[in-house]
């Protein structure tokens, strides 16, 4: 079945307690993106990426950092999480980016950080 | 740099009516896509339209897109409960590889 998994799908940590959300998609799509999504302000863009070992900045990417090792991965990684990360996290992926196809999201991660 | 802006943010309906959703953006795009999220999961995609289409239907969804206005709706006929969730418009700029959603209209509708 095509999908993009993410894991964990609840998570919740202390502030500065360096945390890794994995996402993977079994599609063998070139773009893959983070989004965060906040009550009253919908989905913002984290990052994105083209293709492996190609990463942009999306709207909000202060406090997260990707890497696109493989084409099927594309962790988020928080090096020192703040209580205002606190927000459910979706991952998404799409064969040759927005422009040309429709997007295909994981389930979400909902992170607290306390 | 959010682009795209829902309107209404909420919408109540009894079973079998048609729903209309509006979506507005600030700049040139290439296309424009509408997305279903049922509460709190992931989103799922449901039409795809370009910036030299003014139509496309999807089963009982229909999306016009106004680029002179720079605005877009989604009209569900025949609406059922299961229909219930939020929509959202997502633009993609001209020339750009990001997808900016709007902050979504939330449909409820009752049995």
């Amino acid at each position: 079945e095509a999908q993009v998994t993410q894991n964990p799908r609840y998570l919740i940590t202390v502030t500065g307690k360096k945390l890794t959300v994995t996402c993977s998609q079994n599609m063998n799509h070139e773009y893959m993106s983070w989004y965060r999504q906040d009550p009253g302000l919908g989905l913002r863009q984290i990052y994105y990426s083209m293709n492996v070992e190609v990463t942009d900045k999306g709207d909000v990417p202060e406090g997260y950092k990707v890497s696109r090792k493989e084409k099927r991965n594309f962790p988020l990684i928080l090096e020192s999480p703040s209580p205002n990360q606190t927000s459910l996290y979706f991952c998404a992926s799409s064969f040759g980016g927005p422009s040309n196809t429709e997007a295909f999201f994981g389930q979400g991660t909902r992170l607290t950080v306390v | 740099s959010q682009q795209g802006e829902e309107d209404p943010q909420a919408l109540s309906i009894q079973e079998g009516e048609n729903a209309t959703m509006n979506c507005s953006y600030k700049t040139s795009i290439n296309n424009l896509q509408w997305y279903r999220q049922n509460s709190g999961r992931g989103l799922v995609h449901l039409i795809l339209i370009r910036s030299n289409e003014r139509e496309k239907h999807s089963g009982r969804l229909r999306v016009t897109l106004d680029t002179s206005k720079k605005s877009s709706s989604l009209l569900i006929t025949a609406s059922r409960a299961a229909d219930t969730a939020s929509y959202f418009c997502a633009t993609v700029e001209t020339g750009a590889n990001n997808l900016f959603f709007g902050t979504g209209t939330r449909l409820t509708v009752i049995p």
